[in-house]
């Protein structure tokens, strides 16, 4: 089993619907992040929460939320789902030590098409 | 904030060497990190780098200068399963030291 498992991976839905992407994780990391990628944008950090009790807005948090339910699952909302929404989303864990490299668990992605 | 650049396509031969640039702007360095990804996978990291000089990992090496704000990747004896998008990232010095990603370079390898 993935360290890292998203759910759903591929979501096709409409303007206006809810949508809920779930992460969890097994590698007891507390960090998590959620990020969304554009071809030709790279990665862009959407929101990130350092533990159970922390979440944090990134870079492109408009129009969307995030629940840390525990320390193993962090999920992504959008309440009113956008075509411009249309994206792959990924999530990830690190695990922050000093002299660490940072380094970023992904998971396999989220596939989201907003029609 | 921080700003990246890296070209966007990079070509070469199977058994060739390639060096990815990456430049960057940032208003607190802490490190720079290089990821690859395959078509529709997910990202896996690579190297980092906190201090300047080269790291190497296998065929994999990274560079990096702090004065010129600039790193590199080098790719040596090139396979075919080397072809992914390739992104640099900068981890800032604030509290949250979080990672702003370039917009990736594809790699092509050919036979």
């Amino acid at each position: 089993d993935a360290d890292v498992t998203q759910t759903p991976r591929n979501r096709i839905t409409k303007t206006g619907k809810r949508i809920m992407l779930e992460c969890s994780q097994t590698k007891g990391h507390d960090r998590m992040y959620w990020y969304r990628q554009d071809p030709g944008l790279g990665l862009r950090l959407i929101y990130y929460s350092f533990d159970v009790k922390d979440i944090n807005k990134g870079e492109i948090s408009d129009g969307y939320s995030v629940s840390r339910q525990a320390q193993a699952k962090f999920s992504l909302s959008l309440e009113s789902a956008i075509p411009n929404q249309t994206a792959l989303y990924f999530c990830a864990t690190s695990d922050f030590r000093a002299g660490s490299t940072g380094e970023l668990f992904f998971g396999e992605g989220s596939r989201l098409t907003v029609l | 904030g921080q700003s990246l650049e890296q070209p966007s396509e990079v070509t070469a031969v199977e058994g060739a060497i390639v060096q990815i640039n990456c430049t960057y702007q940032t208003s607190g360095f802490y490190g720079l990190s290089w990821y690859q990804q395959h078509d529709g996978g997910a990202p896996t990291f690579l190297s980092y780098n906190a201090l300047d000089g080269l790291e190497e990992t296998g065929r994999f090496s990274s560079f990096l200068s702090r004065s010129d704000s600039y790193g590199y990747l080098l790719l040596q004896e090139l396979q075919m399963k080397d072809s992914a998008s390739y992104f640099c990232a900068v981890r800032d010095t604030g509290s949250a030291r979080q990672l702003t990603f370039g917009s990736g370079t594809q790699l092509t390898v050919l036979p």
